[in-house]
């Protein structure tokens, strides 16, 4: 059975720093993995969807690596703001449904 | 265009009770699918529709649980005797197929409290 697990499950940093999300999984057999935005009271946003047979995907600040072999992804987050705070979740594609880890909150402190 | 729309965005309960919640996907989206999160925990998979039929309903907790879409756009998640352990937030996405590669589009949710 698939288990997507994210850590840490909070984390607070200054305005500026760069830092990284991890999320790891226990079945390699995904088809892609996705990094999801949660905002309070709001839907999730997609960020990035990184194919099985890719190693990673940028979109502006973010940068999502995933190493299948090993069951782990990171999101990478360079020179993170105060509208960066949020629940950053992890998803793998797995056997036809997504699979979520429990999530990252992320306070960006100003 | 408009995103994934769900109501009630709020609804409060008595234990007992039958509720239906309802999700407006992104127009021409043969895909939908609904799942549940509880406080703290990533998204739980309900069930996925393609056009009207349901899928896989694999993730439903029980059978009083039913979700209907019967002219493949909009959907009803339906609970029966509700049980405080049904409090959660009901997600509904959409995507343009059940591809493997299609990005799934979320709504806002309905937060669903059980008295």
């Amino acid at each position: 059975k698939q288990e997507v697990t994210q850590i840490p499950a909070a984390l607070s940093v200054p305005e500026g720093e760069n830092l990284v999300l991890n999320c790891s999984f226990t079945d390699s057999a995904i088809y892609n993995l996705q990094w999801f935005r949660q905002d309070p009271g709001k839907g999730l946003t997609s960020l990035l969807l990184i194919q099985s047979s890719q190693r990673e995907q940028t979109s502006g600040r973010l940068n999502a690596s995933l190493d299948k072999s090993s069951g782990r992804s990171t999101l990478y987050i360079a020179a993170s703001q105060p509208g960066d705070s949020a629940t950053y979740l992890c998803a793998v594609h797995s056997n036809y449904q997504l699979i979520w880890g429990a999530g990252t909150k992320l306070i960006i402190k100003p | 265009g408009a995103g994934v729309s769900q109501t009630p965005s709020n609804k409060v309960t008595e234990k007992g009770k039958y509720v239906e919640l309802r999700c407006d996907p992104i127009s021409g989206h043969t895909a939908l699918y609904w799942y549940r999160q509880s406080l703290g925990q990533g998204p739980e998979f309900l069930i996925y529709f393609q056009g009207t039929g349901a899928a896989d309903d694999s993730g439903l907790p029980n059978d009083r649980f039913f979700a209907v879409r019967p002219e493949g756009s909009v959907s009803t998640l339906k609970i029966q005797r509700t049980e405080r352990g049904d409090s959660a937030v009901y997600l509904c996405a959409s995507s343009t197929a059940h591809g493997t590669t299609d990005t799934q589009y979320f709504g806002p949710g309905t937060r669903l409290t059980v008295l």
